[in-house]
């Protein structure tokens, strides 16, 4: 089965710090979705990648997909207080009938 | 735009109780899904539905139950609690399938004593 493993697990950057995430999969990625939690909080949708060396922005975030589309980036630029959260990963399933996550990368930025 | 609305937040169970999650969304969204989410395991789909009338499994289906008799509302049952069944569970929709951007509930917090 599909695995997506998502790294580092934790992070702690200073405010106005650049910063990177990322999610490997064991299969070739068909659809790549970058998503971001508030504790308490649902999920809420930030990108999605399709095609092997897509790239998207959004204000200070970017997320590429790799030509392989094996593996994926979420880049944050002058990270804000804002940006804190759990980012998780997730990518169409095998069978195309639901998504799998990643586990997460919780972000904390300290001012 | 009440988008995806669950019901309770947050609720306390006694092992062996049985409850309903109610999951509703006003976007006239084909696609449902429930998930499960616990520290360090990530987010885990448990069941899922395309439409009215047709729901499927996913990763961890044992104890729950869903139907779907309408569009707008997917209930999660809970038939007889266990306190491995402690999570806080998410249901999204997405206009006709998971290969789209999908919308999430708040989530509700369940403890099961």
């Amino acid at each position: 089965s599909q695995e997506l493993e998502q790294s580092p697990q934790s992070l702690i950057v200073q405010e106005g710090k650049n910063l990177t995430i990322n999610c490997t999969s064991s299969k070739t990625l068909y659809g790549l979705y970058w998503y971001k939690q508030k504790y308490g909080e649902g999920l809420i949708f930030l990108m999605m990648l399709q095609k092997g060396g897509e790239e998207k922005s959004h204000e200070k975030i970017t997320a590429k997909l790799d030509e392989k589309k094996q593996q994926s980036s979420l880049h944050i630029t002058a990270s804000q207080p804002s940006h804190a959260g759990i980012y998780l990963c997730g990518a169409d399933d095998q069978a195309g009938t639901a998504l799998i996550f990643g586990k997460g990368t919780t972000l904390s930025v300290s001012s | 735009n009440a988008g995806v609305t669950q019901t309770p937040k947050f609720q306390v169970l006694k092992t062996g109780q049985s409850m309903t999650l109610q999951c509703a969304q006003d976007m006239n969204h084909e696609y449902m899904s429930w998930y499960r989410q616990d520290p360090g395991m990530g987010l885990r789909l448990i069941h899922y539905s395309v439409g009215a009338g047709i729901t499927d499994q996913g990763e961890v289906p044992n104890g729950y139950n869903v139907s779907r008799s309408t569009t707008e509302d997917f209930p999660l049952r809970l038939l007889s609690a266990a306190p491995s069944q402690t999570s806080v569970y998410f249901c999204a929709s997405s206009p006709t399938g998971p290969n789209q951007p999908q919308h999430f509930g708040d989530g509700t917090r369940l403890s099961i004593l």
